[in-house]
């Protein structure tokens, strides 16, 4: 079975960009969840889909938002990028049952410039 | 509302040491418990699971027990090894459908020697 995977794996972005990260879900899930992991801290909830359609969200911005296509793969858009906005960003899959836990993918690192 | 708190790292053994990384909870109800590794330069691998009051989760000779009493779900392994350095994180996700958002701690960062 295939994993999550993310893209790109890197990025540099100047600050008041807009940036696109993507994700393709591992095969059978039909949930995907973003998180942001700052450096040297836990991962952080930015929002949930679950059919296409937003069920969850953290403590984040709306220029934080989202997409999940039919074939369950996803996209995390930031708008106005800010300095702050520098992390690690991670992808992860489930099926809908939170007692499997998440499949992540390796993730993207964004830097703001 | 729902937060996990890991002991402070970093943690630096000998191989063939014993580990204990402390992890307690807040949250309403049962979560479920999870332990994470993450590997330099990579994304987070579910390491074990507990999804009960006294589940016991383990994998590659790690453990952890669900423990309600004491709101702990604090990670063990008897020898561990130079591939075990890494970071480890605890997780919750909360009780009830729909309800898959982690929350995650800190993190502790382990670092085994030869």
């Amino acid at each position: 079975e295939t994993g999550v995977t993310q893209s790109p794996t890197h990025l540099i972005k100047t600050r008041g960009q807009q940036v696109t990260l993507r994700c393709s879900s591992q095969s059978g899930h039909n949930t995907v969840s973003w998180y942001q992991q700052a450096l040297g801290q836990g991962p952080q909830f930015i929002f949930q889909y679950y059919r296409e359609e937003e069920n969850g969200r953290g403590n984040f911005p709306p220029r934080f938002s989202g997409l999940q296509f039919p074939n369950y793969s996803s996209e995390l858009n930031v708008n106005a990028l800010e300095l702050d906005d520098s992390a690690l960003y991670l992808c992860a899959s489930s099926q809908q049952d939170r007692e499997y836990g998440y499949t992540f993918g390796s993730g993207t690192r964004l830097t703001v410039v | 509302g729902n937060s996990v708190t890991q002991m402070e790292g970093p943690v630096t053994l000998s191989e063939e040491a014993f580990l204990t990384i402390n992890c307690t909870y807040t949250a309403t109800g049962y979560p479920s418990l999870f332990w994470y590794v993450q590997y330099p330069g990579e994304g987070l691998q579910l390491l074990l699971k507990a999804t009960k009051a006294d589940d016991k989760g383990s994998n590659k000779g790690f453990e952890a027990t669900y423990r309600k009493e004491t709101t702990s779900f604090h990670l063990e392994k008897g020898s561990v090894q130079v591939s075990d350095s890494a970071v480890y994180f605890c997780a919750l996700s909360p009780p009830g459908a729909g309800s898959y958002q982690l929350t995650f701690g800190k993190g502790t960062k382990l670092s085994v020697i030869p």
